[in-house]
C-alpha cells in the first residue's frame, strides 16, 4: 500500500472524452507532481507544483490539464486525447520542492485511449 | 539537471550481497543522490538518498565516493522481491527529478 492514492487504477476512454484523473496525498506534503510512464520505460515529468502554484510544465500539451486545489489534491484533466497518450500516469508527493525530499509515488492510473 | 550512467542490467543470487553503480560525473556540489526502485506494476519506490556521506536504512546502504562522482547502492542481502528497475537520480532544489534508463536488476533463487 502506498500512501499516495490515485483513481481509478484503470481508464478507457475515447478520443472525444473528458475525464479527469485524481491524486490524493494526506502526508502534509507541499509538492505534486504527475509523472507519464510508457511500457518499458522511465517515468517522465509532466507538471511540478509547489504550495498548489504551478512550478514546472514540461512543455505538455493542451489537452492535459491541471489542477490543485487543495494542499492533498492533484488532479489531471483529460480531453481530446490520442492514442499515443495511453500510458501509465503516475502521482508524486513530496514534503517539499527541495532536493533532500524524496518522492513518494502512487500506484497509477492506467490510461487506454480508444 | 546532471545525468546519471547506469548498467542496463545485473543479475544476483538470492541472499547474496548486491552493489548497484551509479555515475555522475556532473554532479553539482547542492544536488543530492536519490535511489528508486520500481517494481513491476507499481508506482516508484524511494530507496534511500544521500548528499556526501554514506548513509544506511533498514531497506539498503548508499556509498557516495569522495569525488562524489559515482556511487553504489548496496542491498545486503538480495530476495525475489528486490527484483526490479532501480533508478539512481541526481535531485536539485526547485528542479525536476528525472529518470534515466536504471538499471534492471534479476534475483536469481
Amino acid at each position: 500500500d502506498t500512501e499516495v492514492t490515485q483513481t481509478p487504477k484503470h481508464l478507457v476512454m475515447g478520443m472525444t472524452n473528458k475525464k479527469s484523473l485524481k491524486c490524493e496525498q494526506h502526508m502534509g506534503h507541499r509538492a505534486m507532481y504527475w509523472y507519464k510512464q510508457k511500457a518499458k520505460k522511465p517515468p517522465e515529468l509532466m507538471f511540478v507544483y509547489s504550495y498548489e502554484k504551478l512550478s514546472i510544465n514540461e512543455s505538455v500539451p493542451s489537452r492535459f490539464s491541471p489542477e490543485c486545489p487543495n494542499s492533498s489534491l492533484l488532479n489531471l484533466h483529460l480531453h481530446a486525447l490520442q492514442p499515443e497518450d495511453s500510458a501509465l500516469y503516475l502521482c508524486a508527493s513530496s514534503l517539499l520542492w527541495a532536493a533532500k525530499s524524496p518522492l513518494h509515488f502512487g500506484n497509477g492510473t492506467r490510461l487506454t485511449v480508444t | 539537471d546532471a545525468k546519471t550512467t547506469q548498467p542496463n542490467s545485473m543479475e544476483s543470487n538470492e541472499e547474496e550481497p548486491v552493489h548497484l553503480p551509479c555515475n555522475h560525473s556532473t554532479i553539482s556540489g547542492t544536488d543530492y543522490i536519490h535511489w528508486y526502485r520500481q517494481l513491476p506494476s507499481q508506482g516508484p519506490e524511494y530507496v534511500i538518498h544521500g548528499l556526501t556521506s554514506n548513509v544506511n536504512n533498514r531497506m539498503a546502504s548508499l556509498a557516495i565516493a569522495e569525488d562524489r562522482k559515482s556511487s553504489t547502492l548496496i542491498l545486503h542481502r538480495a530476495t525475489l522481491r528486490d527484483a526490479a528497475v532501480y533508478y539512481c537520480i541526481l535531485r536539485t532544489s526547485y528542479g525536476k527529478l528525472t529518470f534515466g534508463q536504471g538499471t534492471i536488476l534479476t534475483v536469481h533463487p
